[in-house]
């Protein structure tokens, strides 16, 4: 079955700092896998998604991921943190195999302090 | 850019009531999924949707909860005898028929059952 983990449940980064999210997942072939971003009480927003091709995927907000097989990874990542940053992020994967529904990871909550 | 469009964005209910819960897919995707989030926790799959029957569904979803697709364009999630651990937040997406190309979520509707 497919699985996420996303190992750290809160991460606190400095106004400007860069930013690095992880995400690992657990699946035999390649994955489908997306990042998306929610703010308290509202819906999901697509940041970026990888489906074949280039490892590095960029996104929306100036985001950016990382797709690598041999560690089962798909972090995230951002140069510079902007306090309207702060939100939770959710990694996900799926695939046809398992009927293209999305599993999601546990989320992490990133704090910017000022 | 095409949406997903559910409704309404907040219902209350009381322990024990039916509610319906209503979304609109994109017009032109083939498949339909509802996800649930209670506070605080990941985002769940409940069930997919293809070719007006049931594709999967998980453990979750068990007899209280069904889907319909009652005419070309919405697609509902019926939940018969509410308890209160069914307050949560519930996502319905859609997506064509090209594997995940195109998956796209709505903004959610708050369920809360007091």
């Amino acid at each position: 079955a497919q699985s996420v983990t996303q190992p750290d449940i809160h991460i606190t980064v400095s106004e400007g700092a860069s930013l690095e999210l992880r995400c690992n997942y657990s699946y035999g072939a390649t994955p489908y896998l997306f990042w998306y971003v929610q703010s308290p009480g509202q819906g999901l927003q697509l940041l970026l998604k990888y489906f074949s091709g280039d490892t590095l995927v960029q996104g929306i907000k100036g985001f950016e991921a990382e797709f690598k097989r041999s560690q089962s990874s798909f972090n995230l990542r951002k140069p510079s943190v902007h306090w309207s940053d702060a939100a939770e992020y959710f990694c996900a994967v799926g695939n046809k195999e398992y009927g293209n529904k999305l599993v999601f990871g546990a989320g992490t909550i990133l704090r910017v302090k000022s | 850019e095409p949406e997903v469009t559910q409704t309404p964005s907040h219902q209350v209910t009381q322990m024990g009531q039916e509610v319906i819960l209503r979304c609109v897919p994109i017009s032109n995707h083939l498949y339909f999924y509802w996800y649930r989030q209670i506070l605080g926790q990941k985002v769940e799959f409940l069930v997919s949707f293809y070719n007006n029957e049931i594709s999967e569904k998980s453990e979750i979803f068990d007899d209280q909860f069904s889907v319909e697709r009652p005419d070309g364009s919405n697609f509902t999630l019926k939940i018969r005898s509410t308890k209160l651990e069914d307050s949560a937040m519930y996502f319905c997406a859609s997506r064509t028929g090209l594997g995940l190309y195109g998956y796209t979520f709505g903004s959610g509707t708050r369920l809360t059952v007091v």
